[in-house]
């Protein structure tokens, strides 16, 4: 089946610093869509990126993340970390009919003044 | 602006008592899913809807059981709470099909807590 592995619990960084949250996959698929979901305290996730096309980078909200299946990654990445990013990250991958998303473990992000 | 709405927000009950929730979405999607987070925050899907039928059934417990009226609305009861129970319950939809339209969207979930 498909996993996704998130290897960072907790990832702290300074504000005004860059951020990287990594994520790599194992799959059987050929073609699926890869996903950045955040979770505020108390919310819903709500997507932050979606990418389905090999060594395109995709950015959102400050955000970027490359597609790289030669390693099967799709880390997340900004260049300068805001208080307000600080939340929980999910890594997730849909399967080829996206009837389902397989979630990693989350990274707790927290930014420092 | 919310367009999945879950009801209740938070529900606790006693082991062994039936509990539903409820799941409303306003997307005009045709799939909809209820995934569990646990205590430790992992999320994983438990049954996803397609126009009313049943597509994923993940390795859940009989006492869950998925109800769908149509596709704007999925329901899910529980016979027989145990205390493992105790999690948060997220709702969501889809569009399938189609470049990009396969990005789920969220409700708000239901916390259960299981006494």
């Amino acid at each position: 089946g498909d996993s996704v592995t998130q290897t960072e619990g907790l990832v702290t960084v300074t504000e005004g610093l860059p951020v990287k949250l990594n994520c790599t996959y194992q799959t059987t698929y050929l073609t699926i869509a890869f996903f950045w979901y955040v979770q505020y305290l108390n919310e819903a996730p709500q997507v932050l990126l979606r990418s389905s096309t090999d060594n395109k980078r995709t950015e959102h909200q400050g955000f970027h993340a490359t597609l790289h299946k030669s390693s099967s990654s799709f880390h997340l990445q900004k260049s300068s970390a805001q208080l307000s990013d600080s939340a929980l990250y999910y890594c997730a991958l849909s399967d080829c009919m996206g009837y389902k998303l397989t979630f990693g473990t989350g990274t707790s992000l927290l930014v420092d003044p | 602006e919310t367009a999945v709405f879950q009801t209740p927000n938070y529900h606790v009950t006693q082991v062994g008592n039936e509990v539903s929730f409820n799941c409303k979405q306003t997307l005009g999607h045709d799939t909809m899913y209820w995934y569990k987070q646990d205590s430790k925050k992992l999320l994983k899907i438990m049954f996803s809807y397609n126009n009313k039928q049943l597509i994923v059934n993940e390795t859940v417990p009989r006492r869950f059981s998925p109800q769908s009226s149509d596709k704007a609305h999925l329901n899910l009861r529980i016979k027989s709470v145990e205390p493992e129970d105790s999690a948060v319950y997220l709702c969501a939809s889809s569009q399938t099909g189609g470049e990009g339209q396969d990005t789920q969207y969220f409700g708000p979930g239901t916390r259960l807590l299981v006494l």
